[in-house]
């Protein structure tokens, strides 16, 4: 059964830099899919970040794609973000996921339980 | 900026069948899926490539994708059913776009 799940600091300060990671257990990554994030901030609905392939290639929501990046490590079978220059508009519950892409297939078929990220001095 | 608009809130009694469409420009010509989010709990995936269900999702989930309205139906529609649900199609691009969401009560 594959699993997901999300590490990484609870409070972000202003101008500062996000880093979480989400390690993959039940599945190799280097055996295929896309690996992505979405996020959800509080009482809203659920925003797409980003995906990477075990090849290191990516998709990047345009509206973020100027603060993010997403990087895969095969060896610790886990897979990262890192968003820069957090605002509070960056305080969310953030989701790992597995991606589904091929064709015309795309849908997110796992999910991690979510780690709850707040922007704070 | 490409959107999917759902109905914010669908109401049904037990035992009825709850239909839930997502509009959009060109849906028809996208697969779309559809995830269910309880209170507190990470989104699950119910219903993929229009029609599909993952193993372990109940056959009173069905989607539908005709006339460029994807619908998402709970048939005999119980308690365990209120959640949230979200539509979800790939822009073409590099791009998911989530639907904006509907509650489901049971009333």
């Amino acid at each position: 059964q594959v699993q997901l799940q999300e590490s990484g600091p609870g409070v972000v300060k202003p101008s500062e830099t996000l880093s979480l990671t989400c390690t993959v257990s039940g599945y190799s990554i280097s055996s295929g899919y896309y690996w992505g994030w979405v996020r959800q901030s509080p009482g809203k609905g659920l925003e797409y970040i980003g995906s990477v392939f075990q090849s290191g290639s990516t998709y990047y929501n345009p509206s973020l794609k100027s603060r993010i990046s997403i990087s895969v490590d095969t060896s610790n079978n886990q897979f990262s973000l890192r968003v820069t220059s957090v605002t509070a508009a960056d305080a969310a519950v953030y989701y790992c996921v597995r991606d589904v892409v091929g064709g015309k297939k795309y849908y997110m078929d796992v999910w991690g339980k979510g780690t709850t990220v707040t922007v704070s001095s | 900026s490409w959107d999917l608009t759902q109905p914010p809130s669908v109401s049904v009694s037990p035992g009825q069948t709850a239909s839930i469409p997502c509009s959009g420009d060109n849906l028809s010509n996208k697969y779309v899926s559809w995830y269910q989010q309880k209170p507190g709990q990470s989104p699950v995936l119910v219903i993929y490539e229009d029609t599909k269900r993952p193993s372990g999702i109940s056959e009173r989930f069905s989607g539908s994708n005709s006339g460029n309205t994807p619908t998402l139906t709970i048939s005999g529609t119980q308690s365990l059913d209120e959640a949230d649900y979200y539509c979800q199609a790939w822009d073409g691009s590099t791009l998911y776009v989530f639907g904006t969401g509907t509650k489901v009560t049971v009333l």
